[in-house]
């Protein structure tokens, strides 16, 4: 059961926009609209950003978005503040089975 | 609003067992799911597996089969995650969540480190 592929590091300035790219199979991403995103600081629990591949919890920044195409979602972070460098993980249900990707560290310059 | 209370910290022997437990408040507990996922010491976030108490059947990451059971109490409105056979390789923090509508896991609980050393 492989993970989902995530680059390892990406970066951007403040201000700036970045996407994080998610890809799976068609037995994952590819087959449910079920695809979540998790920022996660160090030392802290994660913490759902993104559900249902683009639709976001009460009280997380419309700064996040999410979608998909084929067996690829993805994760932009607009407008980047200091507080969004993190880690930051995608997860598809897979039927029986969740798979997680082996997440992105963000950097912001 | 849902929270998630874990066990505290473990330090265990390799091929001993642990058992981590997840209160919950808030909510109806029998009637969400709740999964365990782990993150080894700089590294990801791996399923487990997870339960729904209303139903007490649990499934299982095929990783994990046969060494991992996870377990809920509806009366305390505890759910547990116990991993026999430790080995050095287990060491990481363990986190229950709800996984709810919409496939998604929210709330966390805070995590429990579980060290498997000799």
């Amino acid at each position: 059961q492989s993970a989902l592929t995530q680059p390892a590091s990406v970066s951007g300035s403040p201000g700036q926009s970045i996407t994080i790219s998610c890809t799976g199979t068609s037995s994952d991403v590819g087959s449910y609209n079920l695809v979540s995103w998790y920022q996660q600081h160090p030392g802290k629990a994660p913490k759902l950003m993104i559900y249902e591949v683009s639709k976001r919890p009460s009280g997380v920044s419309n700064r996040f978005s999410g979608s998909k195409s084929g067996n690829t979602a993805s994760l932009t972070i607009s407008g980047l503040q200091a507080e969004d460098e993190a880690d930051y993980y995608c997860c598809s249900y897979a039927g029986s089975r969740v798979v997680f990707g082996g997440g992105t560290k963000l950097t912001v310059l | 609003q849902v929270q998630l209370v874990q066990s505290g910290a473990e330090v265990k022997k390799p091929g001993s067992s642990v058992k981590v437990s997840c209160k919950a408040s808030g909510g109806t507990f029998s009637s969400y799911a709740i999964s365990w996922v782990r993150q080894a010491p700089g590294q990801g976030l791996e399923w487990m597996g997870g339960i729904i108490p209303i139903f007490g059947t649990a499934n299982y990451a095929q990783k994990f089969q046969g060494r991992v059971t996870i377990t809920a109490d509806e009366s305390t409105s505890t759910a547990y995650m116990e991993l026999s056979s430790l080995r050095s390789e287990d060491t990481a923090v363990y986190y229950c969540a709800r996984f709810g509508f919409g496939a998604r896991f929210d709330p966390w609980g805070q995590g429990t480190l579980v060290t498997v050393s000799s």
